[in-house]
């Protein structure tokens, strides 16, 4: 394993459908991340785990999304009804505890609302 | 306010220019900055820290300016390859997550 990987890589869904992504960081990094990137736009930071432990998250999160790490490795966004403003390119990336070696990036899930 | 901005661009330069960016971030707390390039529809990926001394990469050259508040990359020799957008990245002490700009987009002209 040497990436951070996503999965799916597209998802097409109907409004109002739940949706669940996966992301697999890299082994030793114990920091991972989820960010939404809409067009034209930089990508807007989610939330963030330290190991199992969720330690922050953004008020971009509403209600209707979830994320969860549950053993400190893999880990889920879910987003619950979804809605056609929720179309963008969700992104996980992982990184050890020296912030200085940045990110690691995964491809990507782009998700389309219809 | 945004907390880190960018001239979006495009950038337009022909080959073998020279091109430089800069950056502003409103935290005056933010502890690292980056540069971070992304291809159409890729993941960004790291092109460099940038440090208090300034730091150099090849082609590529970023500084920082904490009075400020500003953040530089600098690409000599332009090549065609370097076509993309760079993103500036800042962080903030206390917290790990990374403020994006919103990019500035290059293209380099044959």
């Amino acid at each position: 394993d040497t990436g951070v990987s996503q999965d799916p890589r597209h998802k097409i869904t109907k409004r109002g459908q739940n949706v669940t992504f996966r992301c697999d960081p890299i082994s030793e990094h114990n920091r991972l991340y989820w960010y939404r990137q809409t067009l034209g736009q930089g990508p807007e930071f989610l939330t963030y785990f330290q190991n199992e432990a969720q330690l922050e998250k953004s008020r971009l999160l509403s209600d209707r999304f979830s994320a969860e790490r549950p053993k400190g490795s893999f880990s889920t966004l879910e987003i619950q009804r979804t809605e056609q403003g929720d179309s963008a390119m969700y992104l996980c990336a992982s990184s050890t505890f020296e912030d200085n070696y940045g990110y690691t990036f995964g491809s990507g899930t782009r998700l389309t609302v219809v | 306010r945004k907390e880190v901005e960018q001239d979006p661009g495009p950038f337009n330069v022909p080959e073998g220019a020279t091109v430089a960016f800069n950056c502003t971030y409103s935290n005056s707390a933010s502890q690292s900055f980056f540069w971070y390039r992304q291809d159409c529809r890729k993941e960004p990926k790291l092109l460099m820290s940038v440090y208090s001394s300034g730091n150099e990469d090849g082609r590529f050259t970023a500084q920082l300016n904490r009075a400020s508040q500003y953040i530089s990359l600098l690409i000599r020799d332009s090549k065609l390859s370097d076509s993309a957008t760079y993103l500036c990245v800042v962080t903030t002490s206390g917290t790990y997550k990374y403020i994006f700009g919103t990019g500035t987009r290059l293209k380099v002209l044959a």
